[in-house]
Protein backbone atom coordinates (compact mmCIF):
# COMPACT_ATOMS: atom_id res chain seq x y z
CA UNK A 1 0.00 0.00 0.00
CA UNK A 2 1.66 3.63 -1.15
CA UNK A 3 1.68 5.76 1.92
CA UNK A 4 2.75 9.23 2.04
CA UNK A 5 4.15 11.33 5.16
CA UNK A 6 4.67 15.28 5.29
CA UNK A 7 6.80 16.66 7.90
CA UNK A 8 8.05 20.08 9.06
CA UNK A 9 7.56 23.00 11.26
CA UNK A 10 4.08 23.96 11.32
CA UNK A 11 4.90 27.48 12.28
CA UNK A 12 7.22 29.84 10.02
CA UNK A 13 7.77 33.31 10.91
CA UNK A 14 6.66 35.90 7.75
CA UNK A 15 10.16 36.39 5.04
CA UNK A 16 11.40 33.10 6.20
CA UNK A 17 11.29 29.92 4.01
CA UNK A 18 8.89 26.96 4.50
CA UNK A 19 10.66 23.79 3.86
CA UNK A 20 8.25 20.39 4.16
CA UNK A 21 9.27 17.03 3.07
CA UNK A 22 7.16 13.80 2.36
CA UNK A 23 8.57 10.31 2.81
CA UNK A 24 6.97 7.49 0.19
CA UNK A 25 6.43 4.12 1.59
CA UNK A 26 5.27 1.39 -0.16
CA UNK A 27 6.67 2.53 -3.91
CA UNK A 28 10.22 3.32 -5.16
CA UNK A 29 10.09 6.80 -6.40
CA UNK A 30 12.40 5.53 -8.73
CA UNK A 31 10.09 3.30 -10.40
CA UNK A 32 8.54 6.26 -11.47
CA UNK A 33 5.85 9.05 -12.04
CA UNK A 34 5.43 12.78 -11.11
CA UNK A 35 5.46 13.30 -7.06
CA UNK A 36 3.36 16.90 -6.04
CA UNK A 37 2.58 19.09 -3.74
CA UNK A 38 -1.09 20.67 -3.37
CA UNK A 39 -1.98 23.34 -0.73
CA UNK A 40 -5.15 24.43 0.66
CA UNK A 41 -5.90 27.42 3.06
CA UNK A 42 -8.13 27.27 5.97
CA UNK A 43 -11.84 27.32 4.48
CA UNK A 44 -10.75 27.46 0.97
CA UNK A 45 -10.25 25.52 -2.26
CA UNK A 46 -7.30 23.32 -3.12
CA UNK A 47 -4.50 25.14 -5.57
CA UNK A 48 -1.49 22.83 -7.10
CA UNK A 49 1.97 24.29 -6.11
CA UNK A 50 4.28 22.42 -8.09
CA UNK A 51 5.37 18.36 -9.54
CA UNK A 52 9.12 16.60 -9.73
CA UNK A 53 9.60 13.83 -11.58
CA UNK A 54 11.91 11.12 -10.22
CA UNK A 55 14.60 12.19 -12.31
CA UNK A 56 14.58 15.36 -11.02
CA UNK A 57 12.60 17.96 -13.42
CA UNK A 58 10.19 20.39 -12.21
CA UNK A 59 7.05 21.94 -13.01
CA UNK A 60 5.86 24.59 -10.99
CA UNK A 61 2.39 27.00 -10.44
CA UNK A 62 3.30 30.28 -12.23
CA UNK A 63 1.81 32.21 -9.82
CA UNK A 64 4.08 30.84 -7.34
CA UNK A 65 7.49 29.47 -9.51
CA UNK A 66 9.71 32.57 -8.49
CA UNK A 67 9.72 30.84 -4.48
CA UNK A 68 9.33 27.27 -5.15
CA UNK A 69 11.67 24.52 -4.83
CA UNK A 70 10.90 20.87 -5.32
CA UNK A 71 13.66 18.72 -5.00
CA UNK A 72 14.06 14.58 -4.50
CA UNK A 73 16.15 12.57 -2.73
CA UNK A 74 15.80 8.98 -4.45
CA UNK A 75 18.19 7.27 -1.94
CA UNK A 76 15.50 8.34 1.18
CA UNK A 77 12.27 7.94 -0.94
CA UNK A 78 11.49 11.64 -0.26
CA UNK A 79 11.05 14.68 -2.28
CA UNK A 80 10.63 18.36 -0.27
CA UNK A 81 9.04 21.43 -0.67
CA UNK A 82 11.00 25.02 -0.17
CA UNK A 83 8.80 28.33 -0.20
CA UNK A 84 10.49 31.03 0.29
CA UNK A 85 9.74 34.69 1.13
CA UNK A 86 6.30 33.64 3.19
CA UNK A 87 4.15 35.89 4.49
CA UNK A 88 -0.10 34.97 5.63
CA UNK A 89 -1.40 34.35 2.83
CA UNK A 90 0.94 30.93 2.39
CA UNK A 91 -0.48 29.58 5.81
CA UNK A 92 -2.24 26.19 4.45
CA UNK A 93 -2.44 22.92 4.61
CA UNK A 94 0.01 21.43 2.71
CA UNK A 95 -0.39 17.96 1.06
CA UNK A 96 2.05 16.01 -0.69
CA UNK A 97 0.97 13.27 -3.29
CA UNK A 98 2.07 10.69 -6.27
CA UNK A 99 0.89 11.87 -9.89
CA UNK A 100 0.61 9.18 -11.76
CA UNK A 101 -0.54 10.30 -15.72
CA UNK A 102 -2.52 13.50 -15.05
CA UNK A 103 -4.07 12.71 -11.49
CA UNK A 104 -3.21 12.41 -8.11
CA UNK A 105 -3.81 8.80 -6.81
CA UNK A 106 -2.31 8.80 -3.08
CA UNK A 107 -2.01 11.64 -1.17
CA UNK A 108 -0.27 12.46 2.36
CA UNK A 109 -2.67 13.17 5.12
CA UNK A 110 -1.52 16.55 5.22
CA UNK A 111 0.37 19.28 7.66
CA UNK A 112 -1.08 22.43 8.28
CA UNK A 113 1.61 25.31 8.39
CA UNK A 114 0.96 28.79 9.66
CA UNK A 115 2.33 31.73 8.68
CA UNK A 116 2.66 34.03 12.02
CA UNK A 117 5.65 36.16 14.36
CA UNK B 1 -4.53 30.42 -14.94
CA UNK B 2 -7.85 30.79 -13.04
CA UNK B 3 -9.55 28.44 -11.03
CA UNK B 4 -12.43 26.10 -12.61
CA UNK B 5 -15.74 27.19 -12.26
CA UNK B 6 -17.93 24.20 -9.62
CA UNK B 7 -20.99 25.69 -7.92
CA UNK B 8 -20.94 26.62 -4.74
CA UNK B 9 -23.29 23.58 -3.04
CA UNK B 10 -25.17 21.32 -4.33
CA UNK B 11 -27.78 18.52 -2.64
CA UNK B 12 -29.97 16.00 -2.90
CA UNK B 13 -32.44 13.07 -0.89
CA UNK B 14 -30.83 10.00 -0.36
CA UNK B 15 -31.36 8.09 -3.11
CA UNK B 16 -31.55 10.78 -5.59
CA UNK B 17 -29.08 11.85 -8.19
CA UNK B 18 -26.92 15.24 -8.20
CA UNK B 19 -24.31 16.24 -10.42
CA UNK B 20 -21.46 18.98 -9.98
CA UNK B 21 -20.50 21.25 -13.45
CA UNK B 22 -16.74 22.18 -13.71
CA UNK B 23 -16.03 24.56 -16.35
CA UNK B 24 -12.90 25.65 -17.77
CA UNK B 25 -11.36 26.52 -21.02
CA UNK B 26 -9.89 25.41 -24.45
CA UNK B 27 -6.68 25.48 -22.41
CA UNK B 28 -7.75 23.48 -19.78
CA UNK B 29 -10.90 20.97 -19.79
CA UNK B 30 -11.75 21.73 -23.29
CA UNK B 31 -8.02 21.02 -24.51
CA UNK B 32 -7.36 17.64 -22.62
CA UNK B 33 -9.43 14.32 -21.49
CA UNK B 34 -7.71 14.78 -17.99
CA UNK B 35 -10.10 15.83 -15.89
CA UNK B 36 -10.13 14.04 -12.47
CA UNK B 37 -12.84 14.50 -9.48
CA UNK B 38 -11.55 14.56 -5.56
CA UNK B 39 -13.98 13.98 -2.37
CA UNK B 40 -12.96 15.29 0.58
CA UNK B 41 -14.55 14.60 4.11
CA UNK B 42 -13.84 17.54 7.12
CA UNK B 43 -10.27 17.12 8.20
CA UNK B 44 -9.31 14.68 5.42
CA UNK B 45 -7.45 14.55 2.21
CA UNK B 46 -8.96 14.66 -0.48
CA UNK B 47 -9.68 10.88 -2.71
CA UNK B 48 -9.87 10.21 -6.07
CA UNK B 49 -13.03 9.51 -7.35
CA UNK B 50 -12.50 10.08 -11.23
CA UNK B 51 -9.65 10.83 -13.52
CA UNK B 52 -9.43 11.17 -17.24
CA UNK B 53 -12.91 12.50 -17.15
CA UNK B 54 -14.85 8.83 -16.95
CA UNK B 55 -12.42 6.12 -15.52
CA UNK B 56 -13.45 4.98 -11.81
CA UNK B 57 -10.24 4.22 -9.78
CA UNK B 58 -10.58 0.38 -8.21
CA UNK B 59 -12.62 0.88 -5.06
CA UNK B 60 -14.68 3.39 -6.05
CA UNK B 61 -18.49 2.37 -6.42
CA UNK B 62 -20.06 2.74 -10.38
CA UNK B 63 -22.71 5.40 -8.44
CA UNK B 64 -19.73 8.34 -9.48
CA UNK B 65 -19.61 8.55 -13.12
CA UNK B 66 -18.17 11.70 -15.13
CA UNK B 67 -18.34 12.96 -18.09
CA UNK B 68 -17.31 15.85 -20.46
CA UNK B 69 -18.83 18.24 -22.86
CA UNK B 70 -16.78 21.43 -24.03
CA UNK B 71 -14.99 23.19 -21.71
CA UNK B 72 -17.50 21.85 -19.18
CA UNK B 73 -16.69 18.43 -16.78
CA UNK B 74 -19.64 17.27 -14.86
CA UNK B 75 -19.25 14.43 -12.21
CA UNK B 76 -22.97 12.61 -10.80
CA UNK B 77 -23.60 10.87 -8.02
CA UNK B 78 -26.49 8.41 -8.25
CA UNK B 79 -28.49 7.40 -5.44
CA UNK B 80 -26.76 9.59 -2.75
CA UNK B 81 -25.88 8.01 0.55
CA UNK B 82 -25.30 9.84 3.98
CA UNK B 83 -21.79 9.27 3.01
CA UNK B 84 -21.25 11.19 -0.03
CA UNK B 85 -21.79 14.42 1.51
CA UNK B 86 -18.46 16.29 1.14
CA UNK B 87 -16.61 18.76 -0.47
CA UNK B 88 -15.69 17.85 -4.11
CA UNK B 89 -13.00 19.59 -6.22
CA UNK B 90 -12.62 19.05 -10.03
CA UNK B 91 -9.10 19.62 -11.40
CA UNK B 92 -7.54 19.24 -15.51
CA UNK B 93 -4.56 19.04 -16.76
CA UNK B 94 -3.58 22.80 -18.12
CA UNK B 95 -0.32 21.80 -20.10
CA UNK B 96 3.10 21.69 -19.66
CA UNK B 97 3.44 25.58 -18.46
CA UNK B 98 0.20 25.24 -15.91
CA UNK B 99 0.38 21.83 -15.22
CA UNK B 100 -2.91 21.45 -13.13
CA UNK B 101 -5.60 23.36 -12.33
CA UNK B 102 -8.42 22.69 -9.51
CA UNK B 103 -11.80 23.71 -9.39
CA UNK B 104 -13.39 26.06 -7.00
CA UNK B 105 -14.92 23.30 -4.61
CA UNK B 106 -18.71 22.00 -4.12
CA UNK B 107 -19.91 21.05 -1.10
CA UNK B 108 -22.66 18.33 -1.54
CA UNK B 109 -25.52 17.84 0.98
CA UNK B 110 -27.51 14.76 1.43
CA UNK B 111 -30.86 16.35 3.10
Amino acid sequence: QVQLQESGPGLVKPSETLSLTCAVSGYSISSGYYWGWIRQPPGKGLEWIGSIYHSGSTYYNPSLKSRVTISVDTSKNQFSLKLSSVTAADTAVYYCAREPGYKQDYWGQGTLVTVSS
Amino acid sequence: QSALTQPPSASGSPGQSVTISCTGTSSDVGGYNYVSWYQQHPGKAPKLMIYEVSKRPSGVPDRFSGSKSGNTASLTVSGLQAEDEADYYCSSYAGSNNFYVFGTGTKVTVL
